[in-house]
């Protein structure tokens, strides 16, 4: 059983297009995260979510938006897409409220290619 | 913030060797300290993991150890097999709960 998985492991679109990257664990987590890495392998954090609300948001351009419907899923929509959005995208999700703390699980990634 | 420094940022040992990975924090509030371990194509696998209450921890072939005085923790892998191949990053837990990753090294073990 997939423990974080994300949708869609691919993700090629054109500069100025809106997409989303969907997420959901099976873990029974309460804290979910977006992070980003980019082409040197530099993974940086971008949100956290914990019980649907948002405690951690880092310096990203609002054209981002992630949404929590639940405790399970944690989407990311991206507006107007730039080329220098492309990257791999993951998600993760820890136990407890300050997750920072605990043990973050990952999902396989969103490699997003925008052209 | 928390600022995570890694060195090298690539290693290649010889199989059976071992490997010793290092890292250093700036913030002296931190107290997690996980390592991750990333294979082509996957997401980063939470390998070991320390906090500042202890000094050393071992899990099989792998250990981390933690010198909070020196602001430093690395990660020794004995017996390197060709599996164990991967990008492996450090992290840590500043007083603002959010992980900080290093740049990453990239381990190369040779049969």
């Amino acid at each position: 059983d997939t423990a974080v998985s994300q949708t869609p492991k691919y993700l090629v679109t054109q500069m100025g297009n809106d997409k989303s990257i969907k997420c959901e664990q099976n873990l029974g987590h309460d804290t979910m995260y977006w992070y980003k890495q980019d082409s040197k392998k530099f993974l940086k954090i971008m949100f956290s979510y914990n019980n649907k609300e948002l405690i951690i948001n880092e310096t990203v351009p609002n054209r981002f938006s992630p949404k929590s419907p639940d405790k399970a899923h944690l989407n990311l929509h991206i507006n107007s897409l730039e080329l220098g959005d492309s990257a791999v995208y993951f998600c993760a999700s820890s136990l407890g409220r300050w997750g920072g703390s605990g043990k973050q699980y990952f999902g396989p990634g969103t490699r997003l290619t925008v052209t | 913030g928390e600022n995570v420094e890694q060195h090298p940022s690539t290693l290649s040992v010889q199989e059976g060797d071992s490997a010793v990975i290092k890292c250093t924090y700036s913030d002296s509030a931190s107290n997690y300290f996980p390592w991750y371990k990333q294979e082509l194509g996957k997401g980063p696998q939470l390998i070991i993991d320390i906090r500042s209450n202890v000094g050393e921890k071992k899990d099989q072939r792998i250990a981390v150890t933690l010198n909070k005085t020196a602001k430093h923790f690395s990660l020794h892998i004995t017996e390197t097999q060709p599996e164990d191949s991967a990008v492996y990053f450090c992290a840590s837990t500043g007083a603002n709960s959010k992980l900080t990753f290093g740049k990453g090294i990239t381990l190369s073990v040779r049969p």
